[in-house]
């Protein structure tokens, strides 16, 4: 149980395209997702904090106008990266939680999107 | 600011050897997790301590939870090559998850 699906798992685009990322808890409901953001070699950082229905909470330092981000329902979350840019290439992992899912794992994450911009 | 140190950040150790991996973290929490993250791929959830003196053990790995100390650590005992991979400690702070700077394992034959 507690299943996080992420799509893509990879993706490849040109500079100053828009990318979308998708996270949906298929088994339980999230109401709350969270998005990290990980450069190679580095460890898991918070970038944003989703509840259902409303509006996102930024870590400090990341552009919220950059990282657009929808949590429209209880099972799915959206990260939109708005003209990316090489330096946005990285590994991005969502996870949700949720109180109908197991109460000892905080988070349940989906298996990650590497994003590369050319 | 709630920080959360791992150590040592990369080890490369011969099979059937042992060691510790340490995570000491600055400001209280009673909910600690270890992860286990492969090359390219997402994390797996390791071990789950939720009180002082917790302690969890799994295969060749075993984790304790010293909430006073602020500390946890992560033991491998005759390690295989298996456990290659790199491993995330992370403290719970309110609903979120402040994660370690990673400890990057290597085991060669």
């Amino acid at each position: 149980g507690a299943v996080v699906s992420q799509h893509p798992s990879w993706v490849i685009c040109k500079s100053g395209t828009s990318v979308k990322i998708e996270c949906r808890s298929l088994d339980f409901q999230a109401t709350t997702m969270f998005w990290y953001r990980q450069f190679p070699k580095q460890s898991l950082m918070l970038m944003a904090t989703s509840n259902e229905g409303s509006k996102a909470t930024y870590e400090q330092g990341v552009e919220k106008d950059k990282f657009l981000i929808n949590h429209a329902s209880l099972t799915l979350s959206t990260l939109t990266v708005t003209s990316a840019h090489p330096e946005d290439s990285s590994f991005y992992i969502c996870s949700a939680s949720g109180v109908t899912g197991p109460l000892n794992q905080p988070q349940h994450f989906g298996d990650g999107t590497r994003l590369s911009i050319l | 600011e709630l920080k959360v140190e791992q150590n040592p950040l990369f080890l490369s150790m011969q099979e059937g050897k042992n060691y510790t991996i340490y995570c000491n973290y600055s400001t209280t929490s009673d909910r600690l997790y270890w992860y286990r993250q492969d090359p390219g791929k997402s994390l797996e959830s390791l071990f789950v301590l939720l009180s002082n003196g917790a302690v969890k053990q799994e295969g060749r790995l075993m984790a304790s939870l010293d909430t006073k100390a602020r500390l946890s650590t992560l033991h491998i005992t005759a390690a295989v090559h298996d456990l290659s991979a790199t491993y995330f400690c992370a403290v719970a702070n309110t609903d979120k998850l402040i994660f370690g700077t990673g400890t990057r394992l290597q085991v060669f034959p």
